[in-house]
């Protein structure tokens, strides 16, 4: 069953807190993505990523910070830096960051008090 | 940077009628995708029309595109109440944007039974 899966769905944390969300794919995608969206907009790019061991800042990546170790994953930390934390982040896939369309996972909510 | 712009904000149809949302864009692009969310879950890709294309048609879906006046849009042919979602399109500058996608902020499109 190839996809790409988030987790948490939902996350809470505590204001000066570090928190890591998870983004796996199993579908063999070279480029990874990091989008927040905020309640009623669009999507913002917070980092990507075009092959292993690359990745490249977004429009929004203040505050937070990635890693791309392995091919299947691209977690993304929001650390206690990002001013608004709270929001809907969603992770995405695409079989190069060239032409193709994106895959997205289903989403971690996160609240940040 | 918000490259696409969707038109209207909101729609509001009866089922069995046709959906049209627009998108304008400010920049040159290699493609523009349309995609699909529903509340609260990640989004759908639907379909991608690239630049040297003029009009994609995917079941109930017709794209078109008009790169002399930087628009698309999306018909949604005998829409269906499980068709209420937002509608975002997306572009693909190529390499002049890093490759990456620019959404909009979507169209919400509810289709009243």
């Amino acid at each position: 069953d190839g996809g790409i899966t988030q987790s948490p769905k939902y996350l809470f944390r505590k204001e000066g807190q570090n928190v890591t969300l998870s983004c796996e794919q199993n579908l063999n995608h070279d480029a990874m993505y990091w989008y927040r969206q905020d309640p009623g907009q669009g999507l913002r790019l917070i980092y990507y990523s075009q092959i292993v061991n690359d990745f490249q800042k977004g429009d929004i990546a203040e505050g937070y910070s990635v890693s791309r170790e392995k091919k299947e994953s691209f977690p993304l930390t929001v650390t206690s830096a990002q001013k608004n934390p709270t929001a809907f982040y969603l992770c995405a896939s695409a079989r190069s960051a060239e032409g193709y369309e994106q895959y997205f996972g289903p989403g971690t909510r996160l609240t940040v008090t | 940077s918000q490259q696409g712009e969707e038109d209207p904000q909101a729609l509001s149809i009866q089922e069995g009628e046709n959906a049209t949302m627009n998108c304008s864009y400010k920049t040159s692009i290699n493609n523009l995708q349309w995609y699909r969310q529903n509340s609260g879950r990640g989004l759908v890709h639907l379909i991608l029309i690239r630049s040297n294309e003029r009009e994609k048609h995917s079941g109930r879906l017709r794209v078109t595109l008009d790169t002399s006046k930087k628009s698309s849009s999306l018909l949604i042919t005998a829409s269906r109440a499980a068709d209420t979602a937002s509608y975002f399109c997306a572009t693909d500058a190529g390499e002049t944007s890093g490759s990456r996608l620019t959404f909009g902020e979507g169209t919400q499109l509810t289709v009243n039974p």
